[in-house]
């Protein structure tokens, strides 16, 4: 069992839709990060909170937008989406933003645009 | 993934031991981590090493490292079919400001 919870699991939605994908994790940690992962690759880093504080953002479109409302809590505002962005969205926490702090995922929401 | 490489794919069979290769070019004050997918799942961190270390091991997994060539690999002992997934290998140096920096992955799989 992973400690970081992202809901949904699942979630599809059409281009015009407005949706959250959700982060959650108890383990103290203070940054938080967004990854997206398509099929058969790597992740990609998106964005990287520290603190609460936006600290990266890997040059994502602003039909993303997230939002760290507390240390605990990491969320994913979707708005106006392609086709392209149908991926797997993984979540991930380390006890601090650095080198040499590994980072723990959770499960991911897998997104579909219709 | 352009500077962490990883041979794409391995196939073992139960009870032996696997190995997974990966080559990195950050050669200072580097973190070398390996990650684990299971279809349908997120990233499970299997184990790290800082780039002074040799050798890391815990229970059937053993990392070793040659700094000299840049090269890590993934040991798995006695290899079972629940092992058998996406390994990563991920590259994160110290001042990267903690983005890994991921291999494509090797797609192990384990028969009877």
């Amino acid at each position: 069992d992973t400690e970081v919870t992202q809901t949904p699991k699942h979630l599809v939605m059409g281009m015009t839709n407005k949706k959250s994908l959700k982060c959650e994790q108890h383990m103290g940690h203070r940054a938080m990060y967004w990854y997206k992962q398509k099929a058969k690759k790597p992740p990609e880093l998106m964005f990287v909170y520290s603190y609460e504080k936006l600290s990266i953002n890997e040059s994502v479109p602003s039909r993303f937008s997230p939002e760290c409302p507390n240390s605990s809590l990491l969320n994913l505002h979707l708005h106006a989406l392609q086709p392209e962005d149908s991926a797997l969205y993984l979540c991930a926490s380390s006890r601090i933003k650095g080198g040499n702090q590994p980072q723990h995922f959770g499960d991911g929401t897998r997104l579909s645009i219709l | 993934g352009e500077d962490v490489e990883q041979s794409l794919f391995l196939s073992v069979r139960e009870g032996d031991s696997s190995v997974i290769n990966c080559t990195y070019t950050d050669s200072s004050s580097t973190y070398l981590y390996w990650y684990k997918q299971e279809p349908g799942a997120g990233l499970q961190l299997l184990t790290y090493i800082f780039s002074n270390m040799d050798m890391k091991q815990d229970q059937r997994l053993t990392v070793l490292l040659n700094k000299k060539d840049k090269h890590l690999s993934l040991r798995i002992a006695d290899t079972q079919t629940g092992d058998s997934a996406i390994y990563f290998c991920a590259e994160n140096t110290t001042d990267s400001w903690g983005k890994l920096q991921f291999g494509a992955g090797t797609q192990v799989v384990v028969t009877p």
